[in-house]
């Protein structure tokens, strides 16, 4: 079936310091796989943090960036140097399959950014 | 700006009793979705909704039923709570097509609790 894996949480960074956030998924039933990125920041609501639709683009936002990889079916948010104000909780997610209406997520990630 | 209300922000029951929650989307989708996210984080597809008709089902208990007046509205009736019904349940929203197709935008969610 149709599904996300993501690293699983609580990540603790410090400032300053890179991340990355591992997600792979699989996409048995959907021929033109959407990929996302939502995020969730304390005390607020689900959002999204980028969307990449095409394989081997990059979608970016607020200093973070995934790389759509169909090849090891993957979809990794990486950020060179992460902020306290990044602490959240992160979400994989996939799309795409338009008879099915649904968005998949993975489990979420927590992000712990120590100042 | 919120632009997915749903009502109320939380509600406490006991056990066999009937729950109804609301959402109203004011974005002009033409899609519209409930989810779960268990007491894990855990976010979970339960119904989803294009134009007034129902479109997904994923295997949920026949206690929940989504209800459609038209296409900015989805409640979600409950009919007879069990204490694994305690969650967030999240409504959602997304354009059908478009360069946004598939986004989803999100309320604040409604936290139930089963006595």
């Amino acid at each position: 079936g149709d599904s996300v894996t993501q690293t699983e949480g609580p990540v603790t960074v410090s400032e300053s310091e890179s991340l990355i956030i591992n997600c792979t998924y699989s996409a048995t039933s959907i021929a033109y796989p959407n990929l996302f990125w939502y995020v969730r920041y304390p005390g607020e609501g689900l959002q999204l943090l980028l969307k990449v639709i095409t394989a081997g683009q990059k979608g970016s936002s607020r200093g973070f960036e995934a790389t759509y990889n169909k090849e090891t079916t993957s979809f990794h948010l990486q950020k060179a140097s992460v902020q306290e104000s990044d602490s959240a909780v992160y979400y994989c997610a996939l799309g795409g399959d338009t008879n099915a209406y649904k968005v998949i997520f993975g489990k979420g990630t927590h992000l712990h950014v120590l100042p | 700006e919120t632009a997915v209300f749903q009502t109320p922000n939380y509600h406490v029951t006991q056990v066999g009793n009937e729950v109804s929650f609301n959402c109203k989307q004011t974005l002009g989708h033409d899609t519209m979705y409930w989810y779960k996210q268990d007491s894990k984080k855990l976010l979970k597809i339960m119904f989803s909704y294009n134009n007034k008709q129902l479109i997904v089902n994923e295997t949920v208990p026949r206690r929940f039923s989504p209800q459609s007046s038209d296409k900015a509205h989805l409640n979600l009736r409950i009919k007879s709570v069990e204490p694994e019904d305690s969650a967030v349940y999240l409504c959602a929203s997304s354009p059908r097509w478009g360069g946004d197709a598939e986004t989803l935008y999100f309320g604040s969610g409604t936290r139930l609790t089963v006595l």
